[in-house]
């Protein structure tokens, strides 16, 4: 089993919907980061939380420590939201800083 | 400010050739982390610099070498290539050792072993 795991692994949307995004892991943490990795590879850092909420235009990330749950959610979605999302963990011992480890992504479809 | 760049963008090489990739830190970055990401799977840590030593290591073969310099730009040397080593190849850069600071992505290098 993965120590990362997110759900759905694809989904796809229509132009305007809610859109939420899961991810569960195994370990203990120090730090919790959503990526947005686009065609040809580029990752883009969304959040970086390790308690409660962060909101940034129209996405909105929560992180439950208790529960190992984060979720992203997207309101108001668009075609160029079409990517796909990653969730990676810091672990909260041991390991060096750059030791992330990585689920292995959501891609998102948002059709007009 | 410029941010994290790598060279080049794609790379074919044959099998049991070396190759060499590079990665410009962000400016004011001391730290890099390289990463492969295989197609359809979250990319998979392979080491990282800090002040030009290595920190820490992923679940890599000794053929996977890397180098971080005084300016902490950072290469990435595989000898010996397998055709399992086709990736795309990220670094990120990061400003020290504190697990809460985030990392900034370059746009990776596509590498395909024939």
């Amino acid at each position: 089993k993965n120590e990362v795991e997110q759900s759905p692994q694809n989904l796809t949307a229509q132009e305007g919907e809610f859109i939420t995004i899961n991810c569960s892991y195994s370990v203990g943490i120090s730090a919790l980061h959503w990526l947005q990795q686009h065609p040809g590879g580029g990752i883009v850092s969304l959040f970086m939380l390790s308690s409660g909420k962060k909101k940034h235009g129209r996405l909105i990330a929560t992180i439950n420590i208790q529960e190992k749950h984060s979720s992203l959610h997207i309101t108001a979605s668009h075609p160029r939201d079409s990517a796909v999302y990653i969730c990676a963990v810091r672990g909260a011992r041991g390991g060096s800083q750059g030791n992330l480890i990585f689920g292995k992504g959501t891609k998102l479809s948002v059709k007009p | 400010e410029t941010g994290v760049t790598q060279s080049p963008t794609h790379l074919i090489k044959t099998r049991g050739q070396q190759v060499t990739l590079r990665c410009s830190s962000q400016s004011g970055h001391n730290t890099v982390s390289w990463y492969q990401q295989a197609l359809g799977q979250g990319p998979q840590f392979i080491f990282q610099y800090y002040r030009e030593e290595e920190n820490g290591r992923g679940n890599f073969p000794p053929r996977f070498s890397g180098l971080q310099f005084p300016n902490y730009s950072s290469e990435l040397n595989v000898n010996a290539l397998e055709l399992d080593d086709s990736a795309l190849y990220l670094c990120a850069s990061s400003s020290g050792l504190v697990a809460y600071n985030e990392q900034f992505f370059g746009p990776g290098t596509r590498l395909t072993v024939l």
